[in-house]
């Protein structure tokens, strides 16, 4: 399995500030994602990081509130701009397509709670 | 488009009884499914996994579900339910490139004594 570390772990914000969260893999993977999930609620696709070009962002997220990177195959970010309270939520990454893994597993990291206040 | 349907976001039974949790879903092609466990203040967890192979799938801590494509449902279930298996339970769909994945709206689960 695919060993995932996200930082940070937790945060809290201020109303108006940006916060970058950082996701890294111990192994090379074909595909990485970013989920939030808001309190009492799923996990809701934000985008798919896409390495050395830009991610392809699901409907109702737009590159400005969340600019993603992925310069290589084992470590991507995500930035939650201008933050405001309803951005308070888990947000996670998630990997698939380990060098040599099994097929049709998506890997997650322990994910960053964000509060927004 | 896929998308998933868990029905009941909160099932509670007693330790030792059956774990029966409700998923089903939409899709124009038979998709690959999976069902994920999530314990608190932690990541998501794979409990199995449907990927065209036999339609009856065992996963680990003693869980299976049957894909059942008339009935378009991949229900989770556990013969007798323990204490450690509370937490919340996520039902999730993709297609056959796993290029992406959709989740349910999750099912907690709680075990009583």
């Amino acid at each position: 399995s695919a060993v995932i570390s996200q930082k940070p772990s937790r945060d809290i914000c201020q109303r108006g500030t940006s916060l970058t969260i950082q996701c890294q893999v111990d192994s090379q993977v074909t595909m990485m994602f970013w989920y939030r999930q808001q309190p009492g609620q799923s996990l809701t696709l934000i985008a798919t990081a896409n390495q050395g070009s830009e991610a392809t962002y699901e409907s109702g997220f737009v590159i400005d509130k969340f600019p993603i990177s992925r310069p290589n195959l084992t470590f991507s970010t995500l930035t939650v701009s201008n933050m405001s309270p309803e951005d308070s939520s888990i947000y996670l990454c998630s990997v698939y397509g380990l060098a040599g893994g099994p097929t049709g597993e998506l890997f997650f990291g322990e994910g960053s709670r964000l509060t927004v206040l | 488009a896929q998308s998933v349907t868990q029905l009941g976001s909160h099932v509670s039974v007693s330790e030792g009884a059956l774990v029966l949790l409700r998923c089903n879903y939409s899709s124009s092609v038979p998709p690959y499914l999976f069902w994920y466990v999530q314990y608190p203040n932690q990541g998501l967890q794979l409990l199995l996994k449907y990927t065209s192979a036999a339609t009856l799938v065992k996963g680990i801590n003693g869980f299976e579900a049957e894909f059942k494509k008339s009935e378009t449902s991949f229900h989770l279930t556990k013969p007798s339910a323990h204490m450690s298996d509370a937490a919340e339970y996520f039902c999730a769909v993709s297609g056959h490139n796993f290029n992406k994945f959709y989740f349910g709206s999750g099912t907690k689960l709680n075990v009583k004594p």
